[in-house]
């Protein structure tokens, strides 16, 4: 079964930071490029970052440039999304998608980050 | 980075046929056949239904299909039936080698 499973979130006040785990099983990893979306609370989906299969080339949204941080771990089948100086802002359901040609899939289940105080 | 544009909300009647509309740029939508579109029901993951501008995922019913024209992807959905209320976000590749999501529309069947 294919699963992407998120951990991390959590409730974290302003200017605080979060560390964000995305475990992929039922799929060989190393075929996916893998890219972080979010949604605010009754927003539509917006995208974060995305790393390739080496981890050599990653770019970012202008929203989190310089804050957030995207990585892998092959040989863990683990994508991580570094969240620093968080701001209320990135409030959001943080989901992980994998792309191996041109479209998101799979998702992830997707776990909830508040940035509150 | 700004988002594709679809219309807030579309809706009609069962057996009905709609279109979604996602107009972005030359840089993103006109400029590559990588437009996808997610089905999200409340609550829940978004769901791939086409790819590649109008390419079928298997198990994706027939009723869903996908068209580009210039800046302008569509999405259509016919037979409209009540299992096809949910938002609905179209996804394109972009000259930046990254996506970009459109605004969302929320689909209501009458």
């Amino acid at each position: 079964e294919v699963q992407l499973v998120e951990s991390g979130g959590g409730l974290v006040p302003p200017g605080g930071s979060l560390r964000l785990s995305c475990v992929a099983s039922g799929i060989t990893f190393t075929t996916y490029w893998m890219h972080w979306v979010r949604q605010a609370p009754g927003k539509g989906l917006v995208w974060v970052a995305r790393i390739n299969i080496e981890g050599s080339s990653i770019s970012y949204a202008d929203s989190v440039k310089g804050r957030f941080t995207i990585s892998r771990d092959n040989d863990k089948n683990t994508l991580y999304l570094q969240m620093n100086s968080l701001r209320a802002e990135d409030t959001a359901v943080y989901y992980c998608a994998g792309v191996a040609a041109t479209w998101f899939d799979p998702w992830g289940q997707g776990t909830l980050v508040t940035v509150s105080s | 980075q700004s988002a594709l544009t679809q219309p807030a909300s579309v809706s009609g009647s069962p057996g009905q046929s709609i279109t979604i509309s996602c107009t972005g740029s030359s840089s993103d939508v006109g400029g590559y056949n990588f437009v996808s579109w997610y089905q999200q029901h409340p609550g829940k993951v978004p769901k791939l239904m086409i790819y590649d501008v109008s390419r079928r995922p298997s198990g994706i019913s027939d009723r869903f299909s996908g068209s580009k024209s210039g800046n302008t992807a569509s999405l259509t959905i016919s037979g409209l039936q009540a299992e096809d209320e949910a938002d609905y976000y179209c996804s394109s590749y972009t000259s930046s080698r990254t996506y970009v999501f459109g605004t969302g529309t929320e689909v209501t069947v009458l």
